[in-house]
């Protein structure tokens, strides 16, 4: 079946610094979602990529879907401790009509 | 104010006992879906339903079983046959726009424990 891995699993950061988490599927995806789940949280959908080699910007965050539509990234530019959380990918295939989701990246920033 | 709320947050059951979590929504959405957290782990799919009477199994379906008999409405049963029911709930539902790919919503969730 459909399997979606991100990595790191765990990344603790310094207020300022930046971050990255990579996620990428053994299959190609029609879409892609990301979502951020605070500690003791639900998941909220932050944004969705659905074209080839799509970057999208949200203030301090960058996303990328790669070309092959089989991975993309999230990028944040000097984090900050309200970025603390973990960040899952979720991509839907061409056939299925539910979204796998990524392992996710547990995100902790400190001063 | 429109939502998704699941109820109880937290649960305490015995072993060898069925429990139901409830998932209600007032978005008007089709589609809502059950999915299974556990520590440190993502999100795994136990059911879910794109129309009221329907539903299909996830990835791990085993010792659950669910109705859809309102579209604002997803009880979730885990039943005695659930091997390892300690874990985090949590119920979602979208839209489905034409595509049928669109972003879910997620409620708070039901922590639930088995002793």
């Amino acid at each position: 079946g459909q399997q979606v891995m991100q990595i790191p699993q765990y990344q603790h950061v310094q207020e300022g610094e930046d971050f990255t988490t990579y996620c990428n599927s053994s299959t190609t995806l029609s879409n892609i979602q990301w979502y951020k789940q605070r500690p003791g949280g639900h998941p909220v959908f932050l944004i969705q990529l659905v074209k080839s080699g799509e970057v999208k910007k949200q203030k301090r965050l960058t996303f990328q879907f790669g070309e092959a539509k089989k991975n993309s990234s999230l990028h944040i530019t000097a984090t900050q401790t309200t970025d603390v959380g973990t960040y899952f990918c979720a991509g839907f295939t061409g056939t299925a009509s539910k979204l796998t989701f990524g392992t996710g990246t547990r995100l902790q920033v400190t001063l | 104010d429109g939502g998704i709320t699941q109820s109880p947050k937290y649960l305490f059951r015995k072993e060898g006992q069925n429990v139901t979590l409830s998932c209600e929504q007032n978005l008007n959405h089709d589609a809502m879906y059950w999915y299974r957290q556990d520590p440190g782990q993502g999100l795994r799919l136990i059911y879910y339903s794109q129309i009221v009477n329907d539903f299909q199994k996830g990835d791990i379906a085993e010792g659950y079983s669910v109705s859809r008999e309102k579209k604002e409405s997803f009880p979730l049963t885990v039943t005695s046959a659930q091997k390892n029911p300690t874990a985090f709930y949590l119920c979602a539902s979208s839209p489905l726009r034409p595509g049928g790919e669109d972003e879910q919503f997620f409620g708070p969730g039901t922590r639930l424990t088995v002793l």
